[in-house]
């Protein structure tokens, strides 16, 4: 009975690059939700996202960062023309059910982006 | 800015002792939520208290939750080196969907 799944679980990128970061919810799960975490710091909300839907995105920079959970596969993160200040670990979390914060979520282990 | 606030940011305590985790919150919340997260890894969710409840246990952990106050606070006991982790309230966001950490706790348990 898999977790949830993020891969690559590190992650290069030069400065410009684009880096893309998938994850796969919990068997079951249609609920993700992505949060971006610096060293030594809590996990800052980005995105929540149901199937085909975006329902929450305060979380996320304007610009060059998407987010999409399509009917098939993955989540993907999209972070377009990286910059040194997006390197931290991104992380995945899942749920069964759209909670007012009343459904526990899984987390996966998380992407570590590097942009060098 | 976030939803909660934990003290201490870092707690070091002996094998044995009790260590106590405070969180503050700022909106009206549904529940409370406290997740535990080792080096490097994802977070694990440890126990949810609902806003209509005042305490719940489970094993070595007690929660506590004071609405009026917007406060809750997580306690271990009879810690161990394995207790060893970063500890975080989480909650949602005015009754809302999302999931709101609060900075954490870097708790630190000697043998």
């Amino acid at each position: 009975n898999a977790g949830v799944m993020q891969n690559p679980r590190h992650l290069v990128r030069r400065r410009g690059q684009e880096a893309r970061l998938r994850c796969s919810p919990m068997k079951g799960h249609s609920h993700v939700y992505w949060y971006r975490q610096l060293p030594e710091e809590g996990l800052k909300f980005m995105v929540y996202l149901q199937k085909e839907n975006i329902i929450d995105e305060s979380g996320m920079p304007k610009e060059r960062f998407s987010a999409e959970f399509p009917k098939e596969g993955p989540s993907i993160l999209r972070i377009q023309q990286v910059v040194r200040g997006d390197s931290a670990a991104y992380f995945c979390a899942s749920s069964p059910a759209a909670g007012r914060g009343d459904s526990p979520l899984h987390f996966g282990n998380g992407t570590r982006l590097t942009v060098t | 800015s976030q939803q909660g606030e934990e003290d201490p940011q870092a707690l070091s305590i002996q094998e044995g002792e009790n260590a106590t985790m405070n969180c503050s919150y700022k909106t009206s919340i549904n529940n409370l939520q406290w997740y535990r997260q080792n080096s490097g890894r994802g977070l694990v969710h440890l126990i949810l208290i609902r806003s209509n409840e005042r305490e719940k246990h489970s094993g070595r952990l007690r929660v506590t939750l004071d609405t009026s106050k917007k406060s809750s606070s997580l306690l271990i006991t009879a810690s161990r080196a394995a207790d060893t982790a970063s500890y975080f309230c989480a909650t949602d966001w005015n009754g809302g969907f999302k999931t709101i950490f609060g900075a954490g706790t870097r708790l630190f348990v000697k043998a």
